[in-house]
C-alpha cells in the first residue's frame, strides 16, 4: 500500500538557518503530494502541494519539488523564523475509490530558537 | 466562513461509555473525513464520506461509526470507548473527492479514555 516516510525529529535550528525536512513516498500510481503544518494547539493546515512530477509547490518561503525519479518531496526554507516552529507532515493522496484519502508521514517537530 | 468546526475540544470518558464527536463545515464540501492522531504515527483515516448518505471505512474503523445525513455534518460515534481510543481526533473536508484537492482540517478533539 501507499506510505510516506519523513526524517526523524525533532529538529532544532537557530533563526535564519536553512531548513530541509526529507520526505519519501511509496505509491502504486501517480499521487498528489502535500505538506501540512500544525501549529501548537491547532489543526493541520495546508502549507503547499504539488500534483504532478517536477511541479514545485511554494508558500511562505517554503518550497518542495515533486521528484518522481527519487520518489521524494523534500521541504526547504532558506531562512527560518521563530514563528515557523510547528509540526510538519508530508502526505500523499492517490486517486481511487476512497476519494481524496490522505496518507501521512509521522510528522517532524521543528523548533526555531531566537 | 467558520470553516470546519469540531466539538467538544476536550473529553474524558470511562471505559465502556459512548459519545459522539461533532463535525460541521460551512464550505459546501462534498468530501468529509475523520482522522486520529497518535504520537509517532502521523494521522490515520478512520471513516470518510464522498457525499450525503454515502460513507465508507478508512484504515482504522473498528470501534467507530459514522453517518452523513446532510452535506454540512459528519458526526463520529464511539459505541463503547476503550483506552486504545485515547487520541486526538481531526475532522477534515474537501471540495470533492479528487486526489489533487486540498483538505481543510478542524481544530481537533482531544479524547482521553480511562
Amino acid at each position: 500500500g501507499d506510505s510516506v516516510t519523513q526524517m526523524e525529529g525533532p529538529v532544532t535550528l537557530s533563526e535564519e538557518a536553512f531548513l530541509t525536512i526529507n520526505c519519501t513516498y511509496t505509491a502504486t500510481g501517480y499521487p498528489s503530494l502535500f505538506w501540512y503544518v500544525q501549529y501548537p494547539g491547532e489543526g493541520l493546515q495546508l502549507l503547499l502541494k504539488a500534483t504532478k512530477a517536477d511541479d514545485k509547490g511554494s508558500n511562505k518561503g517554503f518550497e518542495a519539488t515533486y521528484r518522481k525519479e527519487t520518489t521524494s518531496f523534500h521541504l526547504e526554507k532558506g531562512s527560518v523564523q521563530v514563528s515557523d516552529s510547528a509540526v510538519y507532515f508530508c502526505a500523499l493522496s492517490e486517486a481511487g475509490t476512497s476519494g481524496s484519502r490522505l496518507t501521512f508521514g509521522e510528522g517532524t517537530q521543528l523548533t526555531v530558537n531566537p | 466562513n467558520a470553516g470546519v468546526t469540531q466539538t467538544p475540544k476536550f473529553q474524558v470518558l470511562k471505559t465502556g461509555q459512548s459519545m459522539t464527536l461533532q463535525c460541521a463545515q460551512d464550505m459546501n464540501h462534498e468530501y468529509m473525513s475523520w482522522y486520529r492522531q497518535d504520537p509517532g504515527m502521523g494521522l490515520r483515516l478512520i471513516h470518510y464520506s464522498v457525499g450525503a448518505g454515502i460513507t465508507d471505512q478508512g484504515e482504522v474503523p473498528n470501534g467507530y461509526n459514522v453517518s452523513r445525513s446532510t452535506t454540512e455534518d459528519f458526526p463520529l460515534r464511539l459505541l463503547s470507548a476503550a483506552p486504545s481510543q485515547t487520541s486526538v481526533y481531526f475532522c477534515a473536508s474537501g471540495r470533492q473527492a479528487f486526489s489533487t484537492d486540498t483538505q481543510y482540517f478542524g481544530p481537533g478533539t482531544r479524547l482521553t479514555v480511562l
